[in-house]
């Protein structure tokens, strides 16, 4: 089965820095790979996906790189805030099929 | 995307009793998941809720211990049977394929406490 890992664990930023987060899987055949913002008590919520036809997406400071080659996406958030701070999960999957998620990362934005 | 609700929010149980949790999509959405997961930690999937089928149940979960129904393309329910202590954790109801779209979406969890 799929193998997601999700690195590094946990990332402290400064406000106004960015932040990188890297997930690397084994299934040369997933196609879709999103990422999740889980906040203290809350629900995964879905902040931005990519497929395999596309390098690199961005959504105002989020953005997030693909390369199927080396089978490694990473998430990007710039300018930080205090808001971003929370568990991000890295995931990947196909179509019709579960997702395999990754292990999270705790990022704490420091004011 | 989707609005999931799940019921109840959280409840608190005795050892050996069974809690059936409801989870509801505000549209039909092709799949439908349940996940655990327990602080501090990531999802793990228990099954994939097939409709008008068994579910598909994941290495480590078997049916007399989660039993799943899904009537319909909307609907799913999730049973947690004879509980212990170690069932204490956050059941997580998940649904994919809104409008034949991938994205996954998540109902708010339901925090089970077993005493």
């Amino acid at each position: 089965g799929e193998n997601v890992e999700q690195h590094p664990s946990t990332l402290s930023v400064q406000e106004g820095d960015s932040a990188v987060i890297k997930c690397t899987y084994s299934d040369s055949a997933s196609n879709y790979f999103p990422w999740y913002k889980q906040e203290l008590g809350k629900r995964p919520q879905l902040i931005i996906d990519i497929r395999s036809n596309v390098g690199e997406k961005k959504d105002q400071r989020i953005a997030v790189t693909l390369n199927k080659t080396a089978k490694h996406f990473s998430l990007h958030i710039t300018e930080t805030q205090p808001e971003d701070s929370a568990v991000y999960f890295c995931a990947v999957g196909r179509s019709a099929r579960q997702l395999t998620f990754g292990s999270g990362t705790q990022l704490t934005v420091l004011p | 995307s989707a609005v999931i609700s799940q019921k109840p929010s959280r409840d608190i149980c005795q050892r050996g009793t069974s809690l059936t949790i409801q989870c509801q999509v505000d549209s039909q959405v092709t799949m439908m998941f349940w996940y655990r997961q327990q602080p501090g930690q990531s999802l793990t999937l228990i099954a994939t809720a097939n409709q008008g089928s068994e579910a598909t149940y994941e290495s480590g979960f078997v049916i007399d211990k989660f039993p799943i129904s899904r009537p319909n393309l909307t609907f799913s329910t999730l049973t947690v049977s004879n509980m212990s202590p170690e069932d204490s954790s956050i059941y997580l109801c998940s649904a994919r394929g809104l409008a034949g779209g991938n994205e996954q979406f998540f109902g708010p969890g339901t925090r089970l406490t077993v005493l």
